[in-house]
């Protein structure tokens, strides 16, 4: 079974500028949580998606936004980028919508540097 | 809000030695735990976890962790420790309200390496 798989990889921006990330969950998730990864503040939790619908958002600022669509693979946009908006971008997959016996598995991130 | 505290940011090891990692979470409803790894280069990948039951969880790679509710701690232990076990380590708590939201959180995270 395939895993969490995102794209792309590696991105090299501007400040101003903006930027759309892709998710693939596993085959048969329906949820979908995004992360955003620095060394100074650790994992911190963007928003989560379940049948095309945001289901949970954590503090951050409007610029974040996300979607989902009906085969679950999510996007990620971020608007009008910031140099503290260099991350390491997490997307992960759970079967169901729910935090409680509720296990996410992590792709390996998009790598975003802003200039 | 809730909130995940790991205490060593920073741990050296030699082979064999053992290991214990500090977890301990502010949040007083019922919670679901976990600890990931994180190898270098690699994903996040989950070392195992405590829903309910047996507080003492054993996960991959002759990990366990002890959930201890009372003190809100959640430590993860490996007694003896190889060098493939360098990673970042991160405990993490998933806990909701009574409104169904819940925001998962985690914790600074560990960076461990173990020396040959």
């Amino acid at each position: 079974k395939a895993g969490v798989t995102q794209t792309p990889r590696y991105l090299i921006k501007t400040r101003g500028q903006q930027v759309t990330l892709s998710c693939s969950p596993i085959s048969g998730h329906r949820s979908v949580s995004w992360y955003q990864q620095t060394p100074g503040q650790g994992l911190q939790f963007l928003f989560e998606y379940f049948s095309e619908t945001q289901r949970n958002k954590g503090n951050f600022p409007g610029r974040f936004s996300g979607r989902q669509f009906s085969n679950s693979r999510s996007e990620m946009n971020v608007s009008t980028l910031e140099l503290g908006d260099s991350a390491l971008y997490l997307c992960a997959s759970s079967l169901a919508l729910g935090y409680n016996k509720n296990i996410q598995y992590f792709g390996a991130g998009t790598r975003l540097s802003v200039l | 809000a809730q909130s995940v505290s790991q205490h060593n940011h920073h741990v050296i090891l030699s082979e064999a030695a053992s290991l214990e990692l500090g977890c301990n979470y502010s949040y007083g409803g019922t919670v679901n735990l976990f600890w990931y790894v994180q190898y270098p280069g690699q994903h996040l990948q989950l070392l195992l976890k405590y829903f309910s039951g047996d507080p003492l969880v054993k996960g991959i790679k002759g990990f366990e962790a002890e959930f201890i509710k009372s003190k809100f701690s959640f430590n993860l232990r490996k007694p003896s420790v190889q060098w493939s076990d360098t990673a970042e380590y991160f405990c993490a708590v998933n806990a909701g309200d009574s409104g169904g939201s819940y925001i998962p959180t985690f914790g600074r995270g560990t960076s461990l390496i173990v020396h040959p």
